[in-house]
């Protein structure tokens, strides 16, 4: 069983819908990250949070926003999506700071966007 | 600047057969990781290995080892007696410190290598 636990498995929403994808880990991690995946591509970093706090932004589009509310939490609220967003998403973990340690991975939600 | 090859795009095996997955990366620092992924049709990626750029030592696992070159610059990672359960997607991934100016690892990857194994 996967560590970190996504929210939902799967999504579909509409271009002017709002939704939130939610991420959960126990393993006292203070290092979070979203990426996003396209089918047979590598995942592509989209933020990190390093102790709550954001400390990267991969120049995402505004639409996207996240959000982490504590040490174990991390969500990604989505608005007026495009259809090119359709995609899995890839919630991490890991410990902060330092280059070693390895990024646990969530299962993801595959996110469809009508 | 980061970079890693994974030159295989798709591999095709038969169980039992023993498979090799290349990984070429190229980075400027001195102190580097090296990781490697596994994606099953699930979506997961699995952590299986770490190797930090200091130590050269190859691994064993059960039926997975891997290679570390750092004079040829590669990290591959072999499958022996490939099983079926063994098919997905396999990434190599590298954490250094210049790849984003700050600690807290951005991985590179590979665009991955697909792996098949028939019974």
């Amino acid at each position: 069983d996967t560590e970190v636990t996504q929210t939902p498995k799967h999504l579909v929403m509409g271009m002017t819908n709002k939704k939130s994808l939610k991420c959960e880990q126990h393993m006292g991690h203070r290092a979070m990250y979203w990426y996003k995946q396209k089918a047979k591509k590598p995942p592509e970093l989209m933020f990190v949070y390093s102790y709550e706090k954001l400390s990267i932004n991969e120049s995402v589009p505004s639409r996207f926003s996240p959000e982490c509310p504590n040490s174990s939490l991390l969500n990604l609220h989505l608005h007026a999506l495009q259809p090119e967003d359709s995609a899995l998403y890839l919630c991490a973990s890991s410990h902060a700071g330092t280059l070693s340690q390895p990024q646990h991975f969530g299962d993801g939600t595959r996110l469809s966007i009508l | 600047a980061q970079k890693v090859t994974q030159a295989q795009t798709e591999i095709s095996v038969v169980e039992k057969e023993d498979v090799t997955l290349d990984c070429v990366y190229e980075t400027r620092d001195t102190t580097y990781y090296l990781f490697w992924y596994k994606q099953p049709p699930s979506g997961e990626l699995v952590f299986l290995i770490r190797r930090n750029s200091f130590d050269e030592q190859n691994e064993i696992s059960g039926r997975y080892s891997w290679n570390f070159q750092k004079s040829t610059s590669s990290f591959n990672f072999t499958i022996t007696a490939s099983q079926v359960v063994d098919s997905a997607v396999y990434f190599c991934a590298l954490s250094a410190f210049h790849a984003g100016g700050t600690s807290y690892g951005k991985l590179t990857f590979g665009q991955g290598t697909i792996l098949t194994v028939h019974p």
